[in-house]
C-alpha cells in the first residue's frame, strides 16, 4: 500500500544548528514533492517544491533534496531559530492521483 | 483580505445534526480542495474542484459528506447526521490550477466538535 512517513518523533534542536527532517515514501512515483509549514491553529503554508528530475532546491535558509532511488526527501533548515518551531509537512503529487497526499508531519522545536 | 477564508472558525454540534462549512477561495483560483485533519494527524484529502469539471470525490469518507462549489468560487462542505468521529479540523485550500507546480493556499480551518 502507499505510504508517506516523516520523522516519527518530534525533533528538538539547539538554535543555530541545522535541522534535518525526513520524508520517506513507498509505492509512489511522485512527479513533485512539496514541503509546508503549519503553526498551531493555522492552515499549512507552502515552502518549497521540488520536481522528480531535480536533486536539490534552495530558498534562503531552506534546502530540500529529492532522491527518487531512495524514495526520500530531506528538508534542511540551516542556522535554525526559535521562530522556525512548527510542524513541517511533506506532500507528494502523483500524476495518477492528480492530488497532493500529505505526510503526518514532524514537529520541530528550536531551543534558544 | 487576499487569503482563503473559512467560516465558522469553530463549530460545536450534537451527534446526528447536519453541519455546513464554508470556504471562500482566493479570487481567480480555479482549483479548490477540502481536507480533514484530526488531532496530531496529517491532512486527509476529501474532495477537489477544478474549474467546471466534475469534482474528484474520491476522498469523501462516506455518503454523509458532500460538497458543492457555486459559480466557481465559494464552496460548502456538508456533513449530514454527524458522528463523533467527524470531529476534526476541516481545511480548505485553493490554487491557480491543478498543475503540480501550483502551491496550495490554505485557510485557517474550521474546528468541528461533535458531542
Amino acid at each position: 500500500s502507499q505510504k508517506i512517513e516523516q520523522n516519527s518523533e518530534a525533533l528538538n534542536i539547539q538554535e543555530g544548528k541545522t535541522a534535518t527532517l525526513t520524508c520517506n515514501y513507498t509505492n509512489y512515483s511522485p512527479a513533485y514533492l512539496q514541503w509546508y509549514r503549519q503553526d498551531p491553529g493555522r492552515g499549512p503554508v507552502f515552502l518549497l517544491l521540488i520536481r522528480e528530475n531535480e536533486k536539490e532546491k534552495r530558498k534562503e535558509r531552506l534546502k530540500v533534496t529529492f532522491d527518487t532511488t531512495l524514495k526520500q526527501s530531506l528538508f534542511h533548515i540551516t542556522a535554525s531559530q526559535p521562530a522556525d518551531s512548527a510542524t513541517y509537512l511533506c506532500a507528494l503529487f502523483s500524476g495518477s492521483a492528480r492530488q497532493l497526499t500529505f505526510g503526518s508531519g514532524t514537529q520541530l522545536t528550536v531551543l534558544p | 483580505g487576499a487569503g482563503v477564508s473559512q467560516s465558522p472558525s469553530n463549530k460545536v454540534t450534537e451527534k446526528g445534526k447536519d453541519v455546513e462549512l464554508r470556504c471562500d477561495p482566493i479570487s481567480g483560483h480555479t482549483a479548490l480542495y477540502w481536507y480533514r485533519q484530526s488531532l496530531g494527524q496529517g491532512l486527509e484529502f476529501l474532495i477537489y474542484f477544478q474549474g467546471n469539471s466534475a469534482p474528484d470525490k474520491s476522498g469523501l469518507p462516506s455518503d454523509r459528506f458532500s460538497a458543492e462549489r457555486t459559480g466557481g468560487s465559494v464552496s460548502t462542505l456538508t456533513i449530514q447526521r454527524t458522528q463523533q468521529e467527524d470531529s476534526a479540523v476541516y481545511l480548505c485550500a485553493s490554487s491557480l490550477g491543478n498543475s503540480p507546480g501550483n502551491e496550495q493556499f490554505f485557510g485557517p480551518g474550521t474546528r468541528l466538535t461533535v458531542l
